[in-house]
């Protein structure tokens, strides 16, 4: 079973910074955080991830609560293409790559 | 650098027949994780490679098989087909084993009738 609770859905204006939350309260401490998106009809896409500190690349910036229990992925400025279904997972990745795929949160950008 | 490339794309079989489909990944990329995508089930792992070992295995019937050869390329074998093996077949690759983000081809769509 997914570890994260994610919102179903979220509206976020053109050009605005989409802030999409996440919360992971029984994340351990070998467990990262992951964010993925699945843009319709296409395979998910990495996004960025993180352990405990904040991490920032050309998609977005990631921003985990000092306790670990919540995370917020931001997207500075979104577009229209962003639009897509933003997965967030916690994983111990010592021992594979398994990922664990909640529902996710369906992100519209409007123009 | 060519991304992850799966194929077929597109499938259809028919109940109790068999299938393989076939991933080819990132160049240098060792590990090749397989998903089934279902509306009503999500994404499910179904299970991962790493150096022509099996690592990881979801909860699928054994009817659900996989491999990886020496040159990383996995195929995944489904026998016995049932209605509700229709699906979307994700393959993702990644560079190592260990907390690397995972790279997912297009996937291919099996349709069971």
């Amino acid at each position: 079973d997914a570890k994260t609770t994610q919102p179903p859905s979220m509206d976020c204006a053109e050009g605005r910074a989409a802030n999409l939350p996440c919360n992971h309260s029984t994340i351990s401490g070998n467990e990262y955080v992951y964010w993925y998106r699945q843009i319709h009809s296409q395979g998910p896409q990495y996004i960025i991830h993180g352990l405990k500190n904040n991490e920032t690349n050309e998609m977005a910036s990631l921003i985990i609560t000092e306790d670990r229990k919540s995370s917020t992925l931001i997207l500075p400025h979104a577009t229209l293409r962003d639009t897509a279904v933003y997965y967030c997972i916690v994983a111990d990745m010592e021992y594979g790559n398994k990922l664990v795929f909640g529902a996710g949160t369906i992100l519209r950008v409007k123009s | 650098k060519a991304g992850v490339t799966q194929t077929p794309r597109y499938l259809i079989k028919t109940r109790g027949q068999q299938v393989t489909l076939s991933c080819s990944p990132i160049s240098g990329h060792r590990s090749v994780s397989w998903y089934q995508q279902t509306p009503g089930q999500g994404l499910q792992f179904l299970f991962e490679y790493f150096s022509e070992t099996q690592r990881n295995k979801g909860n699928f019937p054994g009817r659900f098989s996989g491999r990886q050869f020496s040159n990383s390329r996995s195929e995944m074998n489904v026998s016995t087909l049932e209605l509700g093996d229709s699906a979307l077949y994700l393959c993702a690759s990644s560079l190592w084993g260990q907390g690397w983000e995972q790279y997912f081809g297009p996937g291919t769509r099996l349709t069971v009738t």
